[in-house]
């Protein structure tokens, strides 16, 4: 049982399209919700912690938000660029006691 | 800063072997966490660390694993007696900050480890 789902399992996108996908954690107990971006062969890096309802953080092109009431967050990519084609993983911290992956949104962006 | 240290960066050895795994985190980090990578359970916090203390372990899968950190420049992830189903990449990270877990973490290269 997954504790965070992230959905879609696997996205293609043109190149210079934006697009969006979304991580599901537990609501209760909440602490923190860490995005990474992941490319094959490479280790994981890390986009965006965030721990408020309502955060909106951003970086470059990408910018993710935090609903904690209900328990989701939205990673969003603009203009997407094919070097953006990584795995996306979202992880969620419940006050320490379970730090917990989603399976990852795979997104590919073609040229 | 060299970023996060692991060695070796790949590992091949026999069922039955001990194995051990090498992490210097990023110097002034506080925290160090262990994680397993497998295509089948994806990336898994095995145990992290904070100011070299074990905070949480209930990642570790089973008693022969096991995870030291003697001082703030190193850490060691053993695994013995090592089985196929061990093999996984496992990744090193490091944090600073007093929340750790809310922190950024650096990710180290990883250690590719294959049990035959």
């Amino acid at each position: 049982i997954l504790n965070v789902e992230q959905s879609p399992q696997s996205l293609h996108v043109q190149e210079g399209d934006s697009t969006n996908f979304t991580c599901s954690f537990p609501s209760s107990n909440f602490y923190a919700l860490h995005w990474y971006r992941w490319e094959t062969a490479k280790s994981p890096e890390a986009l965006f912690v965030m721990t408020l309802n309502g955060d909106e953080k951003k970086k470059g092109r990408i910018s993710a938000t935090l609903n904690t009431k209900e328990g989701y967050s939205y990673l969003y990519i603009k203009g997407s660029q094919p070097e953006d084609s990584a795995t996306y993983l979202c992880a969620s911290d419940n006050y320490g006691q379970n730090f917990d992956f989603g399976p990852g949104t795979r997104l590919s962006v073609l040229p | 800063d060299a970023g996060v240290i692991q060695s070796p960066r790949h590992e091949v050895t026999e069922m039955g072997q001990e194995v051990t795994l090498r992490c210097k985190p990023i110097s002034g980090h506080d925290y160090l966490f262990w994680y397993r990578q497998t295509m089948m359970r994806g990336l898994e916090l095995l145990i992290y660390f904070n100011n070299n203390v074990p905070i949480d372990d209930s990642g570790m899968p089973e008693d022969r694993f096991s995870a030291k950190m003697p001082n703030a420049s190193f850490s060691t992830l053993k695994i013995q007696p090592s089985e196929p189903r061990d093999s996984a990449v496992y990744f090193c990270a490091s944090s600073t900050g007093t929340s750790g877990l809310t922190d950024t973490q650096y990710f180290g290269p990883g250690t590719r480890l294959t049990v035959l």
